[in-house]
């Protein structure tokens, strides 16, 4: 299996613009989490889904954080419009039921 | 106060020592989580455990439920071993709570 997937590795936009993440999950795992990593906060989670539904998204920042999982093979985070505080590296895992997560590689992302 | 505590946070050694890192929670949690992130960014998930004991080559995961407390040891470290060691707990309602990370340098 190639593991969990994620595009772009590297985003770098402007103030303002929309940033679309993706994410393709190892095939069979029903749950999918976003996080993100900063310096200054570690790690936190944003949002996580079972079988496409999203659970508990008290991690999102705030409304111009939006996630989606249309279905079991792909996800989206989606910023808009994205602010220079947004830049950070993103993180998708996926794991069955509550079990060892597997990461993606990360997204890094700057907002100038 | 964070709900998970880490300690220490940095930590170097000399190739072959013994090493543990500790982490300390305060919520109620399902399990326990130990990711190792290479410094290259990916990270790695090493252990989920809820009671007991778990090793997985030179490594071992412990964790005292009635303490709240887990430790990570890792057993004639080798430099390869240099990364950030992030205990994570979720609660039973599955939000996450992480500690801030231990650097470990493993010196050849």
């Amino acid at each position: 299996d190639a593991g969990v997937i994620q595009s772009p590795r590297h985003e770098v936009t402007e103030m303002g613009q929309e940033v679309t993440l993706r994410c393709k999950p190892i095939s069979g795992h029903d749950y999918l989490f976003w996080y993100r990593q900063t310096m200054m906060r570690g790690l936190e989670l944003l949002i996580y889904f079972n079988n496409n539904v999203p659970i508990d998204d008290s991690g999102m920042p705030e409304d111009r954080f939006s996630a989606k999982m249309p279905n079991a093979s792909f996800s989206t985070l989606k910023i808009q419009p994205s602010e220079p505080r947004d830049s950070a590296v993103y993180f998708c895992a996926s794991t069955t039921g509550p079990g060892t997560q597997y990461f993606g590689p990360g997204t890094r992302l700057t907002v100038l | 106060k964070n709900e998970v505590e880490q300690s220490p946070q940095n930590l170097t050694a000399q190739e072959g020592e013994f090493i543990t890192i500790n982490c300390s929670y305060s919520v109620g949690i399902s399990a326990l989580h130990w990711l190792q992130q290479h410094p290259g960014g990916g990270i790695v998930s090493l252990f989920m455990l809820s009671s007991g004991k778990k090793k997985h080559g030179r490594l071992i995961a412990t964790i005292n439920i009635q303490e709240k407390h887990s430790s990570l040891h890792i057993t004639a470290s080798h430099p390869r071993d240099s990364a950030v060691y992030i205990c994570a707990a979720p609660n039973t309602g599955n939000q996450f709570y992480f500690g801030t990370g231990t650097s470990l340098t493993v010196i050849p």
